[in-house]
């Protein structure tokens, strides 16, 4: 692994279904963000967390849950997929502690939910 | 409310300057970040600046203005495979990093 993976890298889903997007870091960072990217709106936070264990909401957080156990993964969880979930969802993660809190992006999970 | 604007859309010429720019008003301010993003791909990280003034990298620059709420990145020697979407993201005070919507940079020939 060399950085930042997600999987699936797509997937289409029945409303109602239960999903989980998978995201792991090699980097070390400590902190971990999921990401929405919709067409004509910027990234819009959906959760992070700063340090293993603990987690934080973002501005859509609704409809969504995460964990964060160890430092490397930090996986997304939509417990009853929705049509407005369709979008294109992209895994960071940064260093908090360095000069510039720079953040690194895994390569998305296309989602489409019908 | 927190707000990044940006253009939509920019077109140039290749081996031409095309300079875009990003306003922003938000509750705090810890840097300005621009992004390059290629279509279907992830954002990659660009320039940071929080103090005012220029940054140069290469053939990208980046500049801030503080007072103003204001930055633009500018690109030389433009080449076809810089087009793409650039982000504009301001981190605030709450170290959350607030996105433009991002200007889609089309280069012809």
């Amino acid at each position: 692994i060399a950085g930042i993976t997600q999987a699936p890298t797509s997937q289409i889903l029945a409303a109602g279904r239960r999903m989980t997007l998978r995201c792991t870091q090699d980097m070390r960072h400590n902190a971990m963000y999921w990401y929405r990217q919709d067409l004509g709106l910027g990234l819009r936070l959906i959760h992070y967390s700063n340090t293993a264990g603990t987690t934080g909401k973002g501005e859509v957080p609704d409809g969504y849950s995460v964990s964060r156990a160890n430092t490397d993964d930090f996986p997304l969880t939509l417990a009853s997929a929705v049509p407005s979930q369709t979008s294109v969802y992209f895994c960071a993660s940064s260093d908090t502690r360095s000069s510039v809190d720079t953040q690194y992006f895994g390569p998305g999970t296309r989602l489409t939910v019908l | 409310g927190q707000n990044i604007d940006q253009p939509t859309e920019m077109t140039a010429t290749e081996g031409a300057i095309v300079q875009i720019n990003c306003t922003y008003q938000t509750s705090g301010f810890n840097g300005l970040f621009w992004y390059q993003q290629h279509a279907g791909e992830a954002p990659t990280f660009l320039s940071y600046n929080v103090l005012d003034g220029l940054e140069e990298k290469g053939r990208f620059s980046s500049f801030l203005s503080r007072s103003k709420g204001y930055s633009y990145l500018l690109l030389k020697e433009l080449q076809m495979k810089d087009s793409a979407s650039y982000l504009c993201a301001v981190m605030d005070s709450n170290y959350q990093l607030i996105w433009g919507a991002g200007t889609k940079l089309i280069i012809k020939p």
